[in-house]
């Protein structure tokens, strides 16, 4: 069973700074990246995806994806109290047909 | 706009009992899932489907049956509910594999 690692468990940003979420995966060959948000007693949504290496931008928000170091992150720029939510990535793994989803990251954004 | 409706929004169940959750979706999307998030965790694949009148089976299938009767519904059942079943369950479709999950409300579901 495939697994995916999220870093750190929660983390307190000031209004204004940058916002780092880490994940990491088992198998160079996965194929599918994506960043979920979800806001306190709602649904997640879908906030950014990326196939293959390198980096995406839209926003406020970057992906970066290293593929050989098994690592992709999320980076949220000038985080808002709004931007205070559980961030989950996920992975499609080779042969896959769903999304493993990480066990999230608690982001809380102080004014 | 593309949705998808669980229902019941909650449900109480006593261990033992037989609980369905249904899921529906307007989105013409092949693909659906259930997952189930416990408390402040994320998400478990229990159960998806990428065809109607078929379903494969996620990381952690044991306890519960799935139906895909057509594109647009998909049910998740417990025949004997157990009180570890206690979860949210969060019902998504998406139009391939690689394309973005649009997700349901979710089923809050307490077995005692």
């Amino acid at each position: 069973q495939q697994k995916v690692q999220q870093s750190p468990e929660s983390l307190i940003v000031p209004e204004g700074a940058m916002t780092s979420l880490n994940c990491t995966f088992s198998d160079s060959a996965s194929q599918y990246f994506a960043w979920y948000r979800q806001h306190s007693g709602k649904a997640p949504k879908a906030l950014m995806s990326i196939f293959s290496n390198g980096e995406k931008e839209e926003g406020r928000f970057t992906i970066h994806l290293n593929k050989a170091s098994l690592h992709f992150s999320l980076h949220i720029r000038d985080s808002q109290p709004s931007d205070s939510a559980l961030y989950l990535c996920a992975v499609r793994y080779q042969g896959g047909r769903a999304l493993i989803f990480g066990t999230g990251t608690t982001v809380s954004v102080s004014p | 706009e593309a949705a998808v409706t669980q229902s019941p929004r909650s449900k109480v169940a006593v261990t033992g009992g037989k609980v369905t959750l249904s899921c529906h979706q307007t989105n013409n999307h092949d693909y659906m899932y259930w997952y189930r998030q416990d408390t402040g965790h994320g998400l478990r694949l229990i159960h998806y489907s990428y065809v109607a009148d078929s379903t494969e089976k996620g990381d952690i299938p044991d306890g519960y049956k799935a139906s895909r009767p057509s594109q647009e519904n998909f049910s998740l059942i417990l025949e004997l509910a157990s009180l570890s079943q206690t979860a949210v369950y969060f019902c998504a479709s998406s139009v391939t594999a690689n394309s973005d999950y649009t997700f349901g409300s979710g089923t809050r579901l307490l077995v005692i």
